[in-house]
């Protein structure tokens, strides 16, 4: 069974760094093919990708967020890490971590987290 | 920004069918697989239709998709209270992931 758990804090402020932690379970990210994603969603907007990391640690980032996006994956605490720097009011969402699978779906998604940014 | 376009909602009453189209370009939708995502009120999306017409275990056949060219639908017939969700499309674009706008579905 594939599960996959957000976690990291739940208040930022303006201009700190958000560093969240996907925790999964059910596959090893070293498997060809394997693929974790971060994805985002502001209350009442749409689904917005920020980043993919794959078995191979390619790293793909979002066009429009990649000057503050960091992914890492630790193979052996089967975790990948997400950090965004420079936090604004506008990047209040919730965030979900995702796992890919070859054909390119998102099969498995965490609960997601609530991440909220003001002073 | 979204390049994935999709209707803000569409609305039904139970039993009937409704269709939510996803448009994008050759360089998305038109050259890779499309795949759909329903998310009930204050949960996680949901695989609901993957390589633009598959399935997952356990997905009601009231639920289908379809490509052609640029674009992508999504099918749900036998409406439900149930199906009351947003409805997302996505697929890939230069290696880069990319949602559509998503989809009120309301059963009136």
């Amino acid at each position: 069974q594939v599960t996959l758990r957000e976690s990291g804090p739940a208040l930022v402020k303006p201009t700190q760094t958000l560093t969240l932690t996907c925790t999964f379970s059910g596959f090893s990210l070293s498997t060809s093919g394997m693929c974790v994603s971060w994805i985002r969603q502001p209350p009442g907007k749409a689904l917005e990708w920020l980043a993919l990391i794959d078995w191979d640690d390619d790293k793909y980032y979002s066009t429009s967020l990649k000057t503050r996006l960091t992914i890492s994956k630790d193979t052996s605490k089967n975790q990948v890490v997400l950090t965004m720097t420079n936090m604004d009011p506008v990047d209040t969402a919730t965030y979900y971590c995702a796992r890919i699978v070859a054909t390119g779906e998102y099969r498995h998604w965490g609960q997601g987290t609530l991440v909220t940014v003001s002073s | 920004q979204s390049v994935l376009t999709q209707p803000p909602s569409v609305s039904a009453a139970p039993g009937q069918k409704v269709t939510i189209s996803c448009s994008g370009s050759s360089s998305n939708i038109g050259n890779n697989y499309v795949s759909w995502y329903q998310q009930l009120p204050g949960t996680a999306p949901k695989l609901l239709i993957y390589e633009n017409n598959k399935r997952p275990s356990g997905i009601p056949d009231r639920f289908s998709g379809s490509k052609s060219g640029t674009s992508a639908t999504l099918g749900i017939t036998g409406l439900q209270t149930g199906d009351e969700a947003d409805y997302y499309c996505g697929t890939w674009d230069s290696s880069l992931s990319v949602f559509g706008t998503g989809t009120k579905v309301t059963v009136l």
